[in-house]
């Protein structure tokens, strides 16, 4: 298994660009969710989905869309990217969500610089 | 959401045991206590979660107060990959899989 998979790992956009992030597992998890994670700070939740065709929003949702068509990939689009959209940006997948004890696995993450 | 407090930092020599402390006094009866760490430019791994019982897997031991309103990380024997950030996370049952990470604890190990 490859696990959780991101592409690109670099990416320089200019201030009004759009730009998509990819992520793809291969374990047949259920749950998808896109974070970011600004210098020195914990993680925060974007976008999450519990299934194909069903996506919510988290803390920081602005800017960001979502859609989730399979189970196997989860694409976070900027709609029109922004200096303060900088930061590393994270996929994860679990099996569940609702037990409380379902791990995540995360990507290894996409490195988004705005100009 | 229940918070969770931990240390800024923490240091240890290789091949000594590691306690990273967690507290965690507004816990509920069903909330899980889950550890991830996040090792320099990589995205967060799952090290070990437990409910009210102590737990141990081959990465690390989960120590659990009897209140539950803190809880211990212990590394057996610290290695140099072992520095990294770990964060100490409450999971609500039922609450979907929603992190919501603080600053956690960076562990420095030396030789």
């Amino acid at each position: 298994n490859a696990g959780v998979t991101q592409t690109p790992k670099f990416q320089v956009l200019k201030t009004g660009q759009s730009m998509t992030l990819q992520c793809a597992q291969d374990m047949n998890h259920e749950y998808m969710s896109w974070y970011r994670q600004d210098p020195g700070m914990g993680l925060r939740l974007i976008h999450y989905s519990v299934g194909a065709g069903i996506t919510d929003q988290g803390e920081v949702p602005n800017g960001y869309n979502v859609s989730r068509s399979t189970t196997e990939d989860f694409p976070l689009r900027l709609l029109s990217a922004a200096p303060s959209q900088t930061s590393v940006y994270f996929c994860a997948s679990s099996y569940g969500h609702q037990g409380g004890w379902e791990t995540q696995y995360f990507g290894p993450g996409t490195r988004l610089l705005v100009l | 959401d229940a918070k969770t407090t931990q240390p800024n930092s923490m240091e240890s020599n290789e091949e000594e045991p590691v306690h990273l402390p967690c507290n965690h006094s507004t816990i509920s009866g069903t909330d899980y206590i889950h550890w991830y760490r996040q090792l320099p430019s990589q995205g967060p791994e799952y090290v070990i979660h437990g409910l009210t019982s102590n737990v141990n897997n081959r990465m690390a031991s989960l120590a659990i107060a009897e209140d539950r309103k803190s809880s211990t990380l212990i590394l057996h024997r610290a290695t140099l990959r072992d520095a990294a950030v770990y964060y100490c996370i409450l999971r609500v049952t039922g609450g979907g899989n929603k992190l919501t990470f603080g600053t956690g604890t960076q562990l420095k190990v030396e030789l």
